[in-house]
């Protein structure tokens, strides 16, 4: 399974676009890159998901690069609610394993 | 997410108890999980069913059994307590697709062991 690199910790301002990095130079060519995020103690949320398009939904975009050894989370405008651990997950379809890192903490500063 | 319940959602118990957390999905899933969390951490697979037949042995099982009573319950029992078993507990559910597997999880359980 591919292991994912990211940043421990970003800041960003309240509504501004936040890009949260994250490498798997190691992932396959079956593997989807997910990610969530965790507000305080709740359980982890998924936010979106792809494989090797750039994908867009309600709450983010995701940008993988072409050599899909990296991707970007991509939250607009980002507000105080966004404040987060945000983990970047490289998973096979159909397999049940998630390998969660220490994730980003992204601070949204007003 | 409301589709996924968590029983009880805190819990102090003392060293060498027994406890049961409870695991409630309507999501209609067959592919259950039990994590836990420690602080400043990710989450760790415990254990895992893919249906009321097969249960699995996640990453950090000792210590810990479960139970899959029906499709849409799964329970983990600690069957003797001890304080480094204090963490957050998550269960999850997914449902394979083409597309991928996405986890959906539930609230979490807040586990104290004095």
């Amino acid at each position: 399974d591919a292991k994912t690199t990211q940043p421990p910790s970003m800041d960003c301002a309240e509504g501004r676009a936040a890009n949260l990095p994250c490498n798997h130079s190691t992932i396959s060519g079956n593997e989807y890159v997910y990610w969530y995020r965790q507000i305080h103690s709740q359980g982890p949320q998924y936010i979106i998901h792809g494989l090797k398009n750039n994908e867009t939904n309600e709450m983010a975009s995701l940008i993988i690069t072409e050599d899909r050894k990296s991707s970007t989370l991509i939250l607009p405008h980002a507000t105080l609610r966004d404040t987060a651990v945000y983990y970047c997950i490289v998973t096979t379809s159909g397999t049940y394993k998630y390998i969660f890192g220490t994730g980003t903490r992204l601070k949204v500063l007003a | 997410d409301a589709d996924v319940t968590q029983t009880p959602r805190n819990r102090i118990t003392k060293t060498g108890k027994r406890i049961m957390l409870e695991c409630s999905q309507t999501k209609g899933h067959d592919r259950m999980y039990w994590y836990r969390q420690d602080p400043g951490l990710g989450l760790r697979l415990i254990y895992y069913s893919f249906d009321v037949k097969d249960i699995n042995k996640g990453e950090i099982s000792d210590g810990y059994s479960v139970s899959r009573q029906a499709q849409a319950k799964f329970s983990l029992s600690l069957e003797s307590a001890i304080p480094n078993q204090t963490a957050l507990y998550f269960c999850a559910t997914s449902d394979p697709t083409t597309g991928g597997e996405t986890q959906y999880f539930g609230p979490g359980t807040r586990l104290l062991v004095l």
